[in-house]
């Protein structure tokens, strides 16, 4: 069983379109995360999310949003795609607290055109 | 602002010999430290966890240190294997916090 799945894994769409990535996590965590990878292999962390509190990166366009239906699920939906969108979008989950690694999906490959 | 440096240059080693990769941050007083492995076209793995409070942690072949007078952590591998080739990237974090990733090195162990 995978722990944590994105769909789909690559994405090609246009510029202007708006599109979502599902990410669904079977190991009961509390906490999700969204990351993006950049061409230069930079993951820099998007959003994170508990059934408490969203927690978003301030440098993260309005344009990215997080919705979870459920303690398993953090989708992520993109309005008004643009170019410099383009890059590896990760799902991760955790345990809060300190003791606790992140498990990460396999990656969502975006590319705008 | 927070910065967390690894070499971006690849770290090529011959097998058998203990690969060495260092993690170096500055404005940052993080509680914890994680290395990861990433392998192309893959999601980070999760390898290991150092806190604030410890010097060194091993889980087998893997050794992690962190020096927070230094500010820096290193990451062993002994015994190396064409296996272990891979990049291996370092990820800080405070109570309360998400985590904060370097860049990575890239490990090529030749055999």
């Amino acid at each position: 069983d995978t722990a944590v799945s994105q769909t789909p894994k690559y994405l090609v769409t246009q510029m202007g379109n708006d599109k979502s990535i599902k990410c669904e996590q079977n190991l009961g965590h509390d906490t999700m995360y969204w990351y993006k990878q950049d061409s230069k292999k930079f993951l820099k962390i998007m959003f994170s999310y508990n059934n408490k509190e969203l927690i978003i990166n301030e440098t993260v366009p309005n344009r990215f949003s997080p919705k979870s239906p459920d303690k398993a699920h953090l989708n992520l939906h993109i309005n008004s795609l643009e170019l410099g969108d383009s890059a590896v979008y990760f799902c991760a989950s955790s345990q809060p607290g300190l003791h606790y690694g992140y498990t990460f999906g396999s990656g969502t490959r975006l590319t705008v055109v | 602002s927070q910065k967390i440096e690894q070499n971006s240059e690849a770290l090529n080693i011959q097998e058998g010999k203990t690969a060495t990769l260092t993690c170096n941050y500055t404005n940052y007083s993080p509680a914890y430290l994680q290395w990861y492995r990433q392998d192309p076209g893959r999601g980070p793995v999760f390898l290991l966890l150092i806190r604030e409070n410890e010097k060194e942690k091993r889980k087998e072949r893997l050794k992690v240190t962190f020096d927070t007078t230094l500010k820096q952590s290193l990451f062993h591998i002994t015994a190396s294997q064409p296996a272990d080739s891979a990049t291996y990237l370092c990820a800080l974090g405070n109570a309360g916090n998400m985590l904060t990733f370097g860049g990575g090195t890239r490990l090529m162990v030749k055999p």
